[in-house]
């Protein structure tokens, strides 16, 4: 399963609404996740099964889809949230495919 | 504390060898599926290996299958990741990763560094 993410990078200012996509090359249901990585970090679980915030992650993020479509939301961007996000497939197994990443930036 | 450290990684001629470990603490290492994911330098994510609870189920990468060897010591609180016949591409920051019933990481080493360069 090949996983797309789009944009593979993105400019926003604080405050603004910021979405991210990902598309599965064939239908993995609810499962995917996304996670969020800072500059010399670890990834950071954010979302599981599509729409599941993990535990202690502020409600501005979000996800949904099914399927093969699925969006990430940042509903009010803040400056904490520069990082780069990956989407990432757990439906059929190996591998766990990751999308290629989308770098997001502050304008 | 609840976390994963790696260690091993380092700078290796093509074709040697590294056997990277990972300690674990803070929670039940026995009760959790573990996993290895590479990152290439200013590259994304990539999944290399996976080993279930008690050792008795394994995945690789198909980049990677025949050459590493994922394995784990419950008793020891270590997930260990044997690589042999290294190539340049190899080279990467090595996390280990906890996984959770539901699939995902949800816990991640700070990560280990391996070069394969002559």
């Amino acid at each position: 399963i090949q996983m797309t993410q789009s944009p593979s990078s993105l400019s926003a200012s604080v405050g603004d609404r910021v979405t991210i996509t990902c598309q599965a090359s064939q239908d993995i249901s609810k499962y995917l996740n996304w996670y969020q990585q800072k500059p010399g970090k670890a990834p950071k679980l954010l979302i599981y099964d599509a729409s599941k915030l993990e535990v202690g992650v502020p409600s501005r993020f979000s996800g949904s889809g099914s399927g093969t479509d699925f969006t990430f939301t940042i509903s009010s961007l803040q400056p904490e949230d520069i990082a780069t996000y990956y989407c990432q497939q757990h439906d059929n197994l190996p591998p766990y495919t990751f999308g290629q990443g989308t770098k997001l930036e502050i304008k | 504390e609840v976390q994963l450290v790696e260690s091993g990684g380092g700078l290796v001629q093509p074709g040697g060898s590294l056997r990277l470990s990972c300690a674990v603490s803070g929670f039940t290492f026995s009760s959790y599926e573990m996993n290895w994911v590479r990152q290439a330098p200013g590259k994304g994510l990539e999944w290399v290996s996976y080993i279930s609870s008690i050792g008795s189920t394994i995945f690789y990468a198909d980049s990677v299958k025949g050459r590493f060897t994922i394995a784990r010591d419950n008793a020891k609180n270590s997930l260990y990741l044997q690589m042999n016949s290294l190539r340049v591409e190899d080279t990467a920051v090595y996390y280990c990763a906890r996984e959770v019933v539901y699939d995902a990481f949800d816990l991640w080493g700070q990560g280990t560094m391996v070069t394969v360069s002559s």
